[in-house]
Parts: structure tokens; C-alpha cells; sequence
């Protein structure tokens, strides 16, 4: 389909290994935005990119969080040295953004469900 | 602390009731959006309130925006089992570019 699409959907792993998770956002779209959706704490604001602008990191828990946004379209997260809190749903969201205040809506993926052993 | 506060957090209602979920903020935001989520998916939109007072009706669910633009309601009338599902509001402050902070959510359950 022509809809967000996040990579893996599921990742299990060991405690302080590195991850890293892929977001494929609409194509055409020049706005992405990572979210972490933990129980009982609603969707956590994580990263923003828009278009050749720098991002807004302001979002990011640790500097053990870190994303690229290559040529515009394919995202990566990366959780490095990974702790058991850091276990969540990482949900990815594009929009078609065209001005500062423009309300167009997120078109979120499916999520990856990121679980620290 | 929430910048958004949603009430209630959890739901379960028989089917045919009506239901209403409320959004508060102490911030102004130049439009506010719903959106729901079912599990293993991302959330879906389902729509956006712009102007104070404004009110968006979609078949059986009904958006309210506060006439101040610092609070959102829902009603759902004679809920089906279909419409079981965390239900998110999200806000975009004014002033601000598009970065937009959601609420902790309503878990809403119909039972048939």
C-alpha cells in the first residue's frame, strides 16, 4: 500500500544491544516524526523532521537516542546501549506539511514494539 | 505532567449507550485533532477542529472545539462494538510549527 511503513514490526533483544528501526514515510511527504507509545504514558514526541531544515531533537530521552532522515524520505531511529525502559511501541508518523501552521494531518505506521530483555 | 488532559482514561459501556470524552489544556492551540487507535496499529485520524466553538459531526460521533480553543469534547451516540478503541487528541500549540502533543488517551471498550 501507498501507507506508512515501520521496520521490524517486533524486536526482542538483549539489554545494552543497539537497535535500530526504519520508518518509510508517504511518498512526497516532507514531514516525519517519531513517537514512543508506552502504557499509561499516551504517545511520547521523539524527533521532527521537515523538509532540509534540522530537526527538532528536542524530543530525544538520552543521547543513547539518535535518528537520520536520508534524502529526505527513509528514517532511521537508533537506541544504542539499550536499557529495559526503553522497551515501548515506536510509532512513526509522515505528513504533507507545507508551511509552519499548516493542520494537515499524520499518517502514522503500524508501529515497531520494541521489548528490552 | 500532561499538557493535555484526558478524562476518562478507561471505558466500558453497553452497546447503544452514549459516551462523551473530554480533552483539557490550560494552553491555547490553533487546532485540535482526534484520532483513534486499535491495537497493533498506528493511530488514524478521524478529524481536526480549527475555530473556537466549533463543532464537527461524523455519523454517530460528534467533535466539539472550546469556544477559548483549550478543550475538546467527543460523544459517541448508541455506541457499537466497532467503535472500541483508544481514543487520542492531539494538539498543536499556537504559534508553533507543526509539532503536535497528544493526550495519555480514552480506552474505550463496547460490549455487545
Amino acid at each position: 500500500g501507498a501507507g506508512v511503513s515501520q521496520s521490524p514490526s517486533n524486536k526482542v533483544t538483549e539489554k545494552g544491544k543497539d537497535v535500530e528501526l526504519r520508518c518509510d514515510p508517504i511518498s512526497g511527504h516532507t514531514a516525519l516524526y517519531w513517537y514512543r507509545q508506552s502504557l499509561g504514558q499516551g504517545l511520547e514526541f521523539l524527533i521532527y523532521f521537515q523538509g532540509n531544515s534540522a530537526p527538532d531533537k528536542s524530543g530525544l530521552p538520552s543521547d543513547r537516542f539518535s535518528a537520520e532522515r536520508t534524502g529526505g524520505s527513509v528514517s532511521t531511529l537508533t537506541i544504542q546501549r539499550t536499557q529495559q525502559e526503553d522497551s515501548a511501541v515506536y510509532l512513526c508518523a509522515s505528513s504533507s506539511n507545507h508551511d509552519r501552521l499548516s493542520n494537515q494531518p499524520q499518517h502514522f505506521g503500524d508501529g515497531t514494539r520494541l521489548s528490552i530483555l | 505532567t500532561q499538557l493535555l488532559e484526558q478524562s476518562p482514561q478507561f471505558l466500558s459501556i453497553q452497546e447503544g449507550e452514549n459516551l462523551t470524552v473530554y480533552c483539557n489544556s490550560s494552553s491555547v492551540f490553533s487546532s485540535l485533532q482526534w484520532y483513534r487507535q486499535e491495537p497493533g496499529e498506528g493511530p488514524v485520524l478521524l478529524v481536526t477542529v480549527v475555530t473556537g466553538g466549533e463543532v464537527k459531526k461524523l455519523k454517530r460521533l460528534t467533535f466539539q472545539f472550546g469556544d477559548a480553543r483549550k478543550d475538546s469534547s467527543l460523544h459517541i451516540t448508541a455506541a457499537q462494538p466497532g467503535d472500541t478503541g483508544l481514543y487520542l487528541c492531539a494538539g498543536v500549540l499556537s504559534g508553533g510549527y507543526q509539532k503536535v502533543t497528544f493526550g495519555i488517551g480514552t480506552k474505550l471498550q463496547v460490549i455487545p
